[in-house]
């Protein structure tokens, strides 16, 4: 089955970059996702990248696959205390409509 | 444009009691996914919709839960009886038929006492 794992946690000073990390275990996934959950809130959908491409970039977030290691990287430049949130990692796999997702990243802004 | 739409936001009851979650989803969408959220097992797919008709429903826990989508701008996902472990922030969300993206309603946060 589908596995997707992400580390806990994550601190950065403000006006650093971030680098969130993702391994996944399904060679069949078709899309990779990184959405964003603020306190007492639901998830916003930030991007998401098709598995043959290997590098997206919108505004101040960059997300790297490197399909072979099944390894996907959301990188946040010139990190502000609003990007404070949990960072979530998901994998659709093949032609399912269903998403799979890590555990979640809680990403602490310092100022 | 108005999001994927749940009530309620809140929900505290007591055990043994039926709980109805509401959800609207995004007009023209037809995909709707039920997710239920907790700290020990994150992010879970309960079941989804296409077109109305339940595709996969194998996230369900047991029997007392149930979901419906009687027309393309309604969907409830029922617990009968509630039982404390429902505990749970529930997530409604909805995807369009030919794009990638899934978006997600604000949840309903439901407490079982």
């Amino acid at each position: 089955g589908e596995d997707v794992e992400q580390s806990l946690f994550l601190s950065v000073r403000e006006g650093d970059s971030s680098v969130i990390n993702c391994t996944y275990t399904d060679s069949s996934s078709t899309y990779l996702y990184w959405y964003k959950q603020e306190p007492g809130a639901g998830l916003q959908l930030l991007t998401y990248i098709f598995s043959n491409m290997d590098m997206k970039q919108d505004q101040r977030l960059t997300v790297l696959l490197n399909k072979k290691d099944k390894h996907l990287s959301l990188r946040i430049a010139d990190t502000q205390t609003g990007d404070s949130a949990i960072y979530f990692c998901a994998e659709r796999a093949g032609s399912a409509r269903q998403l799979t997702f890590g555990s979640g990243t809680q990403l602490t802004v310092l100022p | 444009d108005a999001g994927v739409i749940q009530s309620p936001r809140h929900e505290v009851t007591e055990m043994g009691q039926e709980v109805t979650l509401r959800c609207k989803p995004i007009s023209g969408h037809n995909s709707l996914f039920w997710y239920r959220q907790t700290m020990m097992r994150g992010l879970e797919l309960l079941i989804y919709f296409n077109n109305n008709v339940p595709i996969d429903d194998s996230g369900m826990p047991e029997d007392r839960f149930s979901a419906k989508m009687p027309n393309a701008s309604f969907s409830t996902l029922k617990i009968q009886p509630s039982e404390p472990r429902d505990s749970a922030v529930y997530f409604c969300a909805s995807s369009p038929h030919t794009g990638n993206e899934q978006f997600f309603g604000p949840g309903t946060r439901l407490t079982v006492l």
